[in-house]
């Protein structure tokens, strides 16, 4: 399996930061890879997919970059309904399906 | 609004049974490849089985295969997960989620996934 390291595990950080949050893949997945976003005991929300395709409905303040085996999800002005859980998942042909371990975006 | 909503879970002892149900609404459910994906306790989320729109193309992770079985009702805009032997480490929080992706001849689903729910506990212990 691919292995997918996130990082930081957690951030802190305050309303109008930039963010940014690492995603490494341990072999190229090209640009395969999805970001999600997680509330408490809520449903994953889909933010970004193909590695830099915003999902429709998704703030512009997010943005996703990277190719091969380093990827990155960048909040440029964090706002307060930003704080929660962010986790990658890469989607790479004869792959089985990963998920990145999450960072958490705290105050 | 589209909406997932997940039900079916409980405890169960070790070799036993459960049936997990998720029901969609506000979208077109027949479009979709439909997903159940796992987070256990104090671990990361894990890709689970996949089934496409017509339940011919099912995809399993080689840990739940033979065990549990994944199905659905277009009727009924519902998705299944029959899970039998079940086993302590398949104690999880367990999301439905419709995707976006294909199947390979191997049976993996290569994919991202556009809608989850909020997720049904399933505690297997005795």
């Amino acid at each position: 399996d691919i292995q997918m390291t996130q990082s930081p595990s957690t951030l802190s950080a305050s309303v109008g930061d930039r963010v940014t949050i690492t995603c490494r893949a341990s072999q190229s997945i090209s640009n395969f890879l999805a970001w999600y976003q997680q509330k408490r005991d809520k449903a994953p929300k889909l933010l970004i997919y193909k590695a830099s395709t915003l999902e429709t409905g998704v703030p512009s303040r997010f943005s996703g970059s990277g190719s091969g085996t380093e990827f990155t999800l960048t909040i440029s002005s964090l706002q307060p309904d930003d704080f929660a859980t962010y986790f990658c998942q890469q989607y790479n042909p004869n792959s089985r399906l990963t998920f990145g371990g999450g960072t958490k975006v705290e105050i | 609004e589209v909406q997932l909503v997940e039900s079916g879970g409980g405890v169960v002892r070790p070799g036993g049974s459960l049936r997990l149900s998720c029901v969609a609404s506000g979208f077109t459910f027949e479009d979709y490849v439909m997903s159940w994906v796992r987070r256990a306790p104090g671990k990361g989320l894990e890709w689970v089985s996949s089934i496409n729109w017509s339940g011919v193309r099912l995809g399993y992770a080689d840990e739940v295969k033979g065990r549990l079985t994944i199905s659905r009702d277009n009727t009924k805009n519902s998705l299944y997960l029959e899970m039998k032997s079940l086993r302590a480490d398949d104690t999880a929080l367990y999301y439905c989620a419709s995707g976006s992706g294909y199947f390979e001849s191997s049976g993996l689903f290569i994919g991202y996934f556009e809608q989850w729910g909020q997720g049904t506990l399933v505690t297997v212990s005795s």
